[in-house]
């Protein structure tokens, strides 16, 4: 079973930032926090993953809180491209690495 | 990033026929890959996770028998679905794991997926 919590929808206006949250209260010390989204018919993309610090790429920040047990994806400039199903998993990392995937937050980019 | 190949993208076989689906690590090598079935509304169900080297190591329900996984090399593991019936009929999502063993900060990248219908 998934060991996090996402709304299961959100909506954000095109050139606004879209925070999604994800709520892992479970997660123990050596699990890691991992985002992927998967658009319509497509396979998941990778998006940004962390243990206990703030991460930020290309594409998103990852804001983890001190107590590890909630996450936000952030999106600075959502576009309507970023419309697609969010996942956020937690899992550890190396040998035992294992992506249980939930349902989800379906994210809608309004223009 | 790094690029996961699955070939085909979908593919129409008639029922009791067997499908073959492939999974390749473009620029890096793999040692494991999992594999992935997705209904239609629904999310991601792993059904097994591929070693290269060794068998697979299935999730509970998954037959092994009629989900054949062969992963002969560090960038190739294939999922053949044998006497496939339309309940099989669903999209088959394969991942490559970069980075493994005691480096503990890994990362999956997915295929493109495979639409598999059973007529």
């Amino acid at each position: 079973d998934a060991k996090t919590t996402q709304p299961p929808s959100m909506d954000c206006a095109e050139g606004r930032a879209a925070n999604l949250p994800c709520n892992h209260s479970t997660i123990s010390g050596n699990e890691y926090v991992y985002w992927y989204r998967q658009i319509h018919s497509q396979g998941p993309q990778y998006i940004i993953h962390g243990l206990k610090n703030n991460e930020t790429n290309e594409m998103a920040s990852l804001i983890i809180t001190e107590d590890r047990k909630s996450s936000t994806l952030i999106l600075p400039h959502a576009t309507l491209r970023d419309t697609a199903v969010y996942y956020c998993i937690v899992s550890t990392g190396g040998s035992n690495y294992k992506l249980t995937f939930g349902k989800g937050t379906l994210l809608t980019v309004n223009p | 990033g790094a690029v996961v190949s699955q070939h085909p993208s979908w593919v129409i076989c008639k029922s009791g026929t067997s499908v073959k689906i492939e999974c390749r690590s473009l620029d890096f090598q793999a040692t494991t890959m999992f594999w992935y079935r997705q209904f239609p509304k629904q999310s991601l169900m792993l059904m097994a996770t591929s070693n290269e080297g060794s068998k697979a190591t299935y999730e509970q329900g998954v037959e092994k028998d009629k989900f054949l996984i062969n992963h002969a090399s560090l960038t190739l593991s294939t999922l053949t679905v044998t006497s496939a019936h339309p309940e099989d009929s669903s999209f088959y999502i394969c991942s490559a794991l970069k980075g493994r063993g005691k480096n503990m900060n890994t990362e999956a990248f997915f295929g493109q997926g495979t639409r598999l219908t059973v007529v």
